[in-house]
């Protein structure tokens, strides 16, 4: 069974600063990874997915990477703003399988 | 494009009771559709699949009789939670996964509703 952890669990950056998040799986067999955001109350909104074949994807001040061999991924947000405060969930795909597997997220407040 | 809606976004009834929501999707086709339960900080957790045409395939844990999913087309599946208890509340959460037809959305790429938050007394 897939496990995705997320750390740190929560955090608070002053603005500017840029943000690190990590997600770490267990199974390496994966067909790909997307970092998800979410508002209080809110659905998911996508912000960037990388296939098992790709190493990172970049939109905008958003990065993240895939290291498939250490079962890690990290997000990175760069200058960080107040509009940036959501929790962040991180999703795995496994190979032959429509399921997704997710963390409990990253609770990011960043602080004006 | 690729958006997915729920209906209602809220709803509160009595222990007891059974509540329908809705997911569609609203631009793209969508054979296979997921419904997911989320409780407050925590991650979302898939209840079942739900496939266009066929019966739905429930995770272990979860209670296909109580949790009735229909995918009667290519763009609806609604999940009714029958005879509601508090213990039931939660925010449910829809995805479907796009069909991949010719000039839309990247195939096999889940998208989200908005949820639904239950909350039964």
């Amino acid at each position: 069974k897939q496990e995705v952890t997320q750390i740190p669990a929560a955090l608070s950056v002053p603005e500017g600063e840029n943000l690190v998040l990590n997600c770490s799986f267990t199974d390496s067999a994966i067909y790909n990874l997307q970092w998800f955001r979410q508002d209080p109350g809110k659905g998911l909104t996508s912000l960037l997915l990388i296939q098992s074949s790709q190493r990172e994807q970049t939109s905008g001040r958003l990065n993240a990477s895939l290291d498939k061999s250490s079962g890690r991924s990290t997000l990175y947000i760069a200058a960080s703003q107040p509009g940036d405060s959501a929790t962040y969930l991180c999703a795995v795909r496994r190979r032959g399988n429509n399921r997704l597997a997710f963390g409990k997220g990253n609770q990011v407040v960043v602080i004006p | 494009g690729a958006v997915v809606s729920q209906h209602p976004s809220w709803v509160i009834c009595k222990s007891g009771t059974s509540v329908k929501i809705e997911c569609r999707s609203l631009d793209f086709q969508a054979t296979t559709m997921f419904w997911y339960r989320q409780f407050p900080k925590q991650s979302l957790m898939l209840m079942a699949t739900s496939n266009e045409g066929s019966k739905a395939t429930y995770e272990q844990g979860v209670e296909k009789d109580k949790f009735l999913i229909n995918h009667a087309s290519l763009t609806l599946s609604t999940l009714t939670v029958t005879s509601a208890h508090p213990e039931d509340s939660s925010f449910y959460i829809c995805s479907a996964r796009d069909d991949g037809l010719a000039g839309g959305p990247p195939p096999n790429e889940q998208f989200f509703g908005p949820g639904t938050r239950l909350t039964v007394l």
